[in-house]
C-alpha cells in the first residue's frame, strides 16, 4: 500500500512570511496527525484529526498555526506569520482510527525560517 | 503529564555486536503503551517494537527486544547482531490509554552509529 505522502520536502522562507504544508494519508486511515520535530528533539504532537474533526489541538500555537482536513482525507498545515523558532521538520502521520496505536509516518517537510 | 527521557545522546556499536539503548519515563498511570521508533536520514519514523504495560513478557521482534521494568519505569531496547542499516536516530515513546486520542510523547532520541 502507498505510504503517507508529504510535500514539499524542503522549504526556506523569511520570518513573517507564510508557508503551507500538505499531507495525504494512507487510504482508509481515519486519523491524521501533525507533529513538529525541532532539531535535536523528539516529535511533538501539534494536532490530531479524526476524519475531518479535530480530536486534540491543545499544543497548536493557534495565533499563527492553522490546520484543516477538508473531506476527511488530505490535510494542510499553515503557519502565518512564521517565526525563527518555527524552524523544524513537520511530520504527518496516519492510523486506521484513534484507538489503533500503529502510526504510519511520512518523510516530513523540513522548514528553515531565516 | 508524562515525560520520556533518553539519557544517551549517542551510542556506537561494532557491526554484528549487541547494543542497548536506554529509556526511562514518568507516569502515574497503570495502563499504557511504550514504543521504540527508528528515524533514518530519510526522516520517516518507523515503528521498531511496542510493549503493552499490562504484559509482563518482554516484546521481541527478530533482532530487537526490550527490557521492560514497570516498577522502575524503564524501557530499554536491545539490538542484537547489529547491521549497518541499523544506524539511525532511535526514539522511545509513551502512549497513555486515558486520553481521547492517540498522542505519543517522545523522548529526545539516541543516535546510533554502527561501525563496519
Amino acid at each position: 500500500e502507498a505510504g503517507v505522502a508529504q510535500s514539499p520536502r524542503y522549504k526556506i522562507i523569511e520570518k513573517r512570511q507564510s508557508v503551507a504544508f500538505w499531507c495525504n494519508p494512507i487510504s482508509g486511515h481515519a486519523t491524521l496527525y501533525w507533529y513538529q520535530q525541532i532539531l535535536g528533539q523528539g516529535p511533538k504532537l501539534l494536532i490530531q484529526f479524526q476524519n475531518n474533526g479535530v480530536v486534540d489541538d491543545s499544543q497548536l500555537p493557534k495565533d499563527r498555526f492553522s490546520a484543516e482536513r477538508l473531506k476527511g482525507v488530505d490535510s494542510t498545515l499553515k503557519i502565518q506569520p512564521a517565526k525563527l523558532e518555527d524552524s523544524a521538520v513537520y511530520l504527518c502521520a496516519s492510523s486506521r482510527d484513534f484507538v489503533n496505536e500503529k502510526l504510519f509516518f511520512g518523510s516530513g517537510t523540513q522548514l528553515s525560517v531565516l | 503529564a508524562q515525560t520520556v527521557t533518553q539519557s544517551q545522546p549517542e551510542m556506537s556499536v561494532q557491526e554484528a555486536e549487541t547494543v542497548t539503548l536506554s529509556c526511562t519515563y514518568d507516569t502515574s498511570e497503570s495502563d499504557y503503551y511504550l514504543f521504540w521508533y527508528k528515524q533514518p536520514p530519510s526522516r520517516q519514523m518507523i515503528l521498531v517494537i511496542r510493549q503493552e504495560a499490562y504484559k509482563q513478557q518482554n516484546a521481541t521482534e527478530n533482532r530487537f527486544s526490550v527490557n521492560f521494568q514497570k516498577a522502575a519505569k524503564s524501557f530499554s531496547l536491545k539490538i542484537s547482531d547489529s547491521q549497518l542499516g541499523d544506524a539511525a536516530m532511535y526514539f522511545c515513546a509513551y502512549r497513555s490509554l486515558n486520553n481521547a486520542g492517540n498522542m505519543l510523547t517522545f523522548g529526545g532520541g539516541t543516535r546510533l552509529m554502527v561501525k563496519p
